[in-house]
């Protein structure tokens, strides 16, 4: 079974610029977060999806980000305009349940130039 | 407020000595407990989780609720179990986990 999948694994772009980041979670899984790490410091949670809705997303920083997850497939991650403190490593997870193990994808790693 | 402490940046022990991982936790209800495991060019990957109370790869972990604690134990530490490890929680009113900034284990031959 395939696991958890994010593209690009890694981007470089400068302040300014706009990225996509984008998620796949396991088959089946209704449930998909996404959680950053930056500047070597804890992986703090975004946002969480149940299917297409929202289910949560008070770890969002800013209006800068926005996520989708249109049809409650696939996720999107869009960071525009990207500034100097966004570059990290994004994660995404899913889960089947609410309640069951989060499985989390390889990570995107961001530079922001 | 919801916080995750992980004391130890880094930990350093020989094949088959004892290893303990340490976790605090601060929440006022009910957590669910994890720990978490990063293998070297490998994805974040559950360990074990509180509820189920099972040893995986030797790893035992118990949830202490007086000293808020939940460190995680192996008698006979392996090379292969080199790896960084984070605790985390959920709180009971939502699904997100919340992470320790993570320990580093390095176990030397």
């Amino acid at each position: 079974e395939a696991g958890v999948t994010q593209f690009p694994s890694h981007s470089v772009i400068e302040k300014g610029q706009t990225v996509t980041l984008r998620c796949d979670p396991i088959s089946g899984h209704d449930n998909l977060y996404w959680y950053r790490r930056v500047m070597g410091k804890e992986i703090k949670f975004l946002l969480h999806f149940v299917k297409e809705s929202k289910q949560d997303e008070s770890g969002m920083p800013n209006n800068r980000f926005l996520a989708e997850r249109t049809g409650g497939t696939y996720s999107t991650l869009k960071v525009q305009p990207a500034e100097l403190e966004d570059s990290g490593v994004y994660f995404c997870a899913s889960s089947q349940g609410l309640k069951e193990t989060q499985y989390f994808g390889p990570g995107t790693r961001l530079l922001v130039l | 407020a919801q916080r995750v402490t992980q004391p130890e940046k880094l930990l350093s022990v020989f094949k088959g000595a004892p290893v303990e991982l340490k976790c605090n936790y601060s929440y006022s209800g009910s957590p669910e407990l994890f720990w978490y495991v990063q293998y070297s060019r490998q994805r974040l990957q559950l360990l074990l989780r509180h509820i189920s109370r099972e040893s995986i790869k030797g790893f035992t972990a118990d949830l202490n609720k007086g000293e808020t604690s939940f460190h995680l134990k192996k008698p006979f530490a392996q090379e292969e179990d080199s790896a960084m490890y984070y605790c985390a929680l959920t709180p009971g009113s939502s699904y997100k986990l919340i992470f320790g900034s993570g320990t580093r284990l390095l176990v030397r031959p």
